[in-house]
């Protein structure tokens, strides 16, 4: 199956710094990315849509000015939480939507800890 | 908008048992329906899908059924084994993105 990755798999960061994380597809062209968060031993919550070339489309409650999404390429988005703080803490995990039916494929996820 | 209810929320079943997870959904224009798994630490990987126009589709241990009038769909896995023991999440959407169910934590027991 298609492969997406996601980079870094873990970060530790310090209170007000900003974390870049990035979402690739190896082996297909994704027009559309999704980014989402998991708080521990909930579900995934859809925090934005990344289309490639234009702004990407915010749900109702995340501030697209804390969360950048950048999707510059067919195979790239970049998820930028700035001036992070503790309760920004969490798995956050990137899904790409290659040319197949509406199928997704799941980064590994990244595990953002604010300290 | 679309909202997805999965239950049961934990499950433990012997070794070799079968188990099966149950989602619901509203939006009757919903058409896609996929299963996921989650291990620890880990993004969900995709174990099997159906779409609305079919019935049931199986693949070795894992099927999954889908009843269109009453809106709700299963996840049914055969003969368990304790590398089976993750989350489970089903989805469904109309078109991407997809919603998600609150996940099913199953415990296989050898």
């Amino acid at each position: 199956g298609a492969v997406v990755s996601q980079h870094p798999s873990w970060v530790i960061c310090k209170s007000g710094t900003s974390v870049k994380i990035e979402c690739r597809s190896l082996d297909f062209q994704a027009t559309t990315m999704f980014w989402y968060r998991q708080f521990p031993k909930q579900s995934l919550m859809l925090m934005a849509t990344s289309n490639e070339g234009s702004k990407a489309t915010y749900e109702q409650g995340v501030e697209k000015d804390k969360f950048l999404i950048n999707h510059a390429s067919l195979t790239l988005s970049t998820l930028t939480v700035t001036s992070a703080h503790p309760e920004d803490s969490s798995f956050y995990i990137c899904s790409a939507k290659s040319e197949g039916p509406r199928e997704l494929f799941f980064g590994e996820g990244s595990r953002l800890t604010v300290l | 908008g679309e909202n997805v209810e999965q239950h049961p929320s934990t499950l433990s079943v012997q070794e070799g048992d079968s188990a099966v997870i149950k989602c619901t959904y509203s939006d009757s224009a919903s058409n896609y329906f996929p299963w996921y798994k989650q291990e620890l630490g880990k993004g969900p990987q995709l174990i099997i899908d159906i779409r609305s126009n079919v019935g049931e589709k199986k693949d070795q241990r894992i099927a999954v059924t889908l009843n269109k009038t009453a809106k709700h769909f299963s996840l049914h896995i055969t003969e368990t084994q304790p590398e089976d023991s993750a989350v489970y999440f089903c989805a469904a959407s109309i078109y991407t993105p997809l919603v998600f169910g609150k996940g099913t934590r199953l415990s296989v027991i050898a």
